[in-house]
């Protein structure tokens, strides 16, 4: 079954404690994209990647890293993760976005509820 | 700055009426809007996807609109279900490479009650 995976699904966890929120996908897409979804705000994007081992900011990428060691796999890390990176993460594919977008749809993962204490 | 703007912000029905939801947008240049579901804690899933050059798409009670010229769209409940409630986002993409490509809405959240 294609599909996007992430682990955990559910973490809490204390302010300094350095974790990663793991993001997996079948469908050997080249585009991976982080997520953040916060009340009212909408989905904001932390990071993406264009293929292994190119990636790049997006809107709201401080406190967080990532890396694109493989086409699957797009890790995301937060070093010292504090309080206002209570949120829930998405993580999401695509074929790709730099060819014709009409069939790029985004597959999202099932979210990974994240509490800093 | 490229925008999306969704209304109302929240919504609630009564089961087996219908509703729409609004959609504008300021993306430039367009390239296709797409419509999301995601259900509470769940991530989205696609509804329809129209590039510019369609103005109506349907998925079984799902119908989408697209005023290109106006750059507005909608979607159109028909005959609603306890199990569409969720909330529904916009996002628009450009014709651009990268992490701009892509504008999301903020969503209206559906409530659609016995």
């Amino acid at each position: 079954e294609a599909q996007v995976t992430q682990n955990p699904r559910y973490l809490i966890t204390v302010t300094g404690k350095k974790l990663t929120v793991t993001c997996s996908q079948n469908m050997n897409h080249e585009y991976m994209s982080w997520y953040r979804q916060d009340p009212g705000l909408g989905l904001r994007q932390i990071y993406y990647s264009m293929n292994v081992e190119v990636t790049d900011k997006g809107d709201v990428p401080e406190g967080y890293k990532v890396s694109r060691k493989e086409k699957r796999n797009f890790p995301l890390i937060l070093e010292s993760p504090s309080p206002n990176q209570t949120s829930l993460y998405f993580c999401a594919s695509s074929l790709s976005l730099v060819s014709p977008t009409y069939y790029n749809e985004q597959f999202f993962g099932p979210g990974t509820r994240l509490t800093v204490l | 700055k490229n925008q999306v703007e969704q209304s109302p912000q929240s919504l609630i029905i009564l089961e087996g009426k219908n509703c729409t939801l609004q959609c504008n947008y300021t993306v430039s240049p367009f390239s296709n809007l797409r419509w999301y579901k995601q259900d509470t804690g769940r991530g989205p899933v696609s509804l329809t996807i129209m590039t510019f050059s369609e103005n109506t798409k349907s998925n079984g009670r799902y119908t989408a609109t697209l005023d290109a010229d106006t750059k507005q769209s909608s979607l159109h409940i028909t005959a609603s279900q306890l199990s569409d409630s969720a909330s529904y986002i916009c996002v628009v993409s450009a014709r651009d490479t990268g992490r701009r490509a892509l504008t999301f809405g903020s969503g209206t959240r559906l409530q659609v009650q016995p």
